[in-house]
């Protein structure tokens, strides 16, 4: 089955770091573009970080930008988002999501809830 | 940035009606927007590209047009399973940055 499944969220302190991941299954992983996208009420659908197959290329929002590390590893067939000095603003569901092309994203993972709070 | 602004925020409407949403861009973005559309409890699920591409799995009665700052999505007769929320998304800068709209919310009039 073509699926994605995140892992990883949780409640959260600001400040800590959490790891997220993103199982990927029936079709060529290795070959797609992936992406972190995630939302919340106050904030909407909000794009967090791309990498390309080969992590070559890789792109993260301004939101996340020296906080959020996005990795793959091409043998686990699996997507990671890394992220530290948690924040409130940080709370969300956050997706993986597969690159169609050109930033189409035609699959998604039913997503991970993280809440940061003290 | 590019700022996505869709209207209305709220759509009350009944089975067989047609809904138009609007997206308009802070800046022109040629063709490079996409349309979503989220269920309750899902995620968003891929509806056209390119502004006006329909992916091969997504019913006739959904429509798309426009290009530079105004674009449209057409909901021709709509069904039970179309209520929930659509979203635009600019991809002009992508992979660099990519942004969403706020979302238009189709409910039960």
């Amino acid at each position: 089955e073509v699926q994605l499944v995140e892992s990883g969220g949780g409640l959260f302190k600001p400040g800590e770091s959490l790891r997220l991941s993103c199982a990927a299954s029936g079709f060529p992983f290795n070959r797609r573009t992936m992406n972190w996208v995630r939302q919340s009420p106050e904030r909407g659908l909000e794009w967090v970080a791309y990498i390309s197959p080969s992590s070559v290329y890789i792109h993260y929002a301004d939101s996340v930008m020296g906080r959020a590390t996005i990795s793959r590893d091409a043998s686990l067939q699996s997507l990671y988002l890394d992220m530290t000095g948690l924040r409130d603003e940080d709370t969300g569901t956050y997706y993986c999501a597969r690159d169609w092309g050109n930033g189409d994203l035609d699959l998604w993972g039913r997503g991970t809830l993280v809440a940061v709070s003290s | 940035d590019i700022q996505l602004t869709q209207s209305p925020s709220i759509i009350s409407a009944s089975e067989g009606d047609r809904v138009i949403i609007t997206c308009r861009a802070s800046q022109d973005i040629s063709r490079y927007l996409a349309w979503y559309h989220q269920r309750p409890g899902q995620a968003p699920k891929l509806l056209l590209y390119m502004g006006s591409s329909v992916r091969r799995e997504v019913p006739s009665r959904f429509s798309g047009s426009g290009s530079g700052t105004e674009f449209t999505l057409t909901i021709t007769g709509l069904l039970p399973e179309d209520f929930g929320t659509y979203y635009c998304q600019q991809v002009k800068d992508y992979p660099r940055t990519c942004s969403f709209a706020q979302g238009t919310k189709v409910d039960v009039k």
